[in-house]
């Protein structure tokens, strides 16, 4: 099995913009998903295929690949938007989740 | 509207057995592979299992493989989750979620069952 690997924590101030990213040795043969989960939800789905945002998900998510590397990028942050967020991709017969990151608000 | 409900969870002391449940409806439930997915007290999730429309492809995370059977009855729109031999470490929600038709990301959640393995 391999691994997706992410920062424990992001801080950011509203208005900002907030990056979070996920690496992995697959990631440039398979897509990344995102979610989003919130103390006592369950996850949301943010981001589809890299870069495609489901519907009702807000123009400010938006999702990136380069390499080994995806990103989460959310722009103009809002305290509704603080969250763990993880990656997950596929490898043929398996999920995987990254480990997670916790997006704080200041 | 696309529901996941699930339930069976509880307290079981380790080596037991429990058997949880997913009950769906809102969607054609034959048509869609379905999961579970655990998230452990504080940690991060966990995929566990996965099954395709017609129970043709099974597949388990490695940490669960021999333990857990996953299963699905089409007829009752349900998905299952057979857990033997319970560690401590089985102890988390489990998710039942259900993947867009025929990609590997999951677009719909249940809100979870609690599992809890305790002497």
């Amino acid at each position: 099995s391999y691994e997706l690997t992410q920062p424990p924590s992001v801080s950011v101030s509203p208005g900002q913009t907030a990056r979070i990213t996920c690496s992995g040795d697959a990631l440039p043969k398979q897509y990344a998903y995102w979610y989003q989960q919130k103390p006592g939800q369950a996850p949301v789905l943010v981001i589809y295929k890299d870069s495609e945002r489901p519907s009702g998900i807000p123009e400010r998510f938006s999702g990136s690949s380069s390499g080994t590397t995806v990103t989460l990028t959310i722009s103009g942050v809002q305290a509704e938007d603080e969250a763990d967020y993880y990656c997950q991709s596929a490898d043929s017969s398996e999920k995987v989740f990254g480990g997670g990151t916790k997006l704080t608000v200041l | 509207e696309v529901q996941l409900v699930e339930s069976g969870g509880g307290l079981v002391k380790p080596g037991g057995s429990l058997r949880l449940s997913c009950a769906a409806s809102g969607f054609t439930f034959s048509s869609y592979s379905m999961n579970w997915v655990r998230q452990a007290p504080g940690k991060g999730l966990e995929w566990v299992s996965s099954i395709s429309s017609s129970s043709s492809y099974i597949y388990y995370a490695d940490s669960v493989k021999g333990r857990f059977t996953i299963s699905r009855d089409n007829a009752k729109n349900s998905l299952y989750l057979q857990m033997n031999s319970l560690r401590a470490e089985d102890t988390a929600v489990y998710y039942c979620a259900r993947d867009q038709l025929g990609q590997d990301y999951m677009d719909v959640w249940g809100k979870g069952t609690t599992v809890t393995v305790s002497s």
